[in-house]
């Protein structure tokens, strides 16, 4: 089947802005997730977005949806080094139940 | 107390025994799922069950059985492991509805590791 694409690394310094992308696969998807993983834990939700949504804003998270194109973007402002970890997009192909797919996770690499 | 415990957290295990990763949770969810997280797959879904009667398989459910013995209990089962399967296991539920405009929200436990040898 159709994979939940992301870039797997990224690296910035402390400061700057990070952006994670992503590309999903079923457009009638209705919420689409972003989860991170500190090392050594489990998945916890960071934020998410309605599709009827083209922009959201949570403090220093940003989320980004283009529907057209399947794309969703999360941008870090003013990155830090407790914001290292795995970032994983996710969704839900189809609303009537089946599980979250999650794309392979973006290790973001945050220097000082 | 987690939301959602697995047991046990580490195991090492040798090619050909039966091994079960256990999953319990206080959320009050029907929802269960069992996921598998390798270096660079991310999470990849074994199998799903939506409440005590109901088990789907996921994208990568040969070799793995399931078993939904309450709501809260949702157990995975290696009947015979080998090599490949080690992965770190993840366990998570979620009511599959969401509240107050927020979507639905699976909620994750710390994980098994799984070493095969």
């Amino acid at each position: 089947g159709e994979d939940v694409e992301q870039s797997l690394f990224l690296s910035v310094r402390e400061g700057d802005s990070s952006v994670i992308n992503c590309t999903y696969t079923d457009s009638s998807s209705t919420y689409l997730y972003w989860y991170k993983q500190e090392p050594g834990a489990g998945l916890q939700l960071l934020t998410y977005i309605f599709s009827n949504m083209d922009m959201k804003q949570d403090q220093r998270l940003t989320v980004l949806l283009n529907k057209k194109d399947k794309h969703l973007s999360l941008r870090i402002a003013d990155t830090q080094t407790g914001d290292s970890a795995i970032y994983f997009c996710a969704e839900i192909p189809n609303q009537a139940g089946t599980a979250l797919i999650f794309g392979k996770g973006t290790t973001l690499s945050v220097s000082s | 107390d987690a939301d959602v415990t697995q047991t046990p957290r580490n195991r090492i295990t040798k090619t050909g025994k039966r091994i079960m990763l256990e999953c319990s949770q206080t959320k009050g969810h029907d929802r269960m799922y069992w996921y598998r997280q390798d270096p660079g797959l991310g999470l990849r879904l074994i199998y799903y069950s939506f409440d005590v009667k109901d088990i789907n398989k996921g994208e990568i459910s040969d070799g793995y059985s399931v078993s939904r013995q309450a709501q809260a209990k949702f157990s995975l089962s290696l009947e015979s492991a080998i090599p490949n399967q080690t992965a770190l296991y993840f366990c998570a539920t979620s009511d599959g509805k969401g509240r107050r405009g927020r979507g639905p929200e699976a909620f994750f436990g710390q994980g098994t590791r799984l070493t095969v040898v």
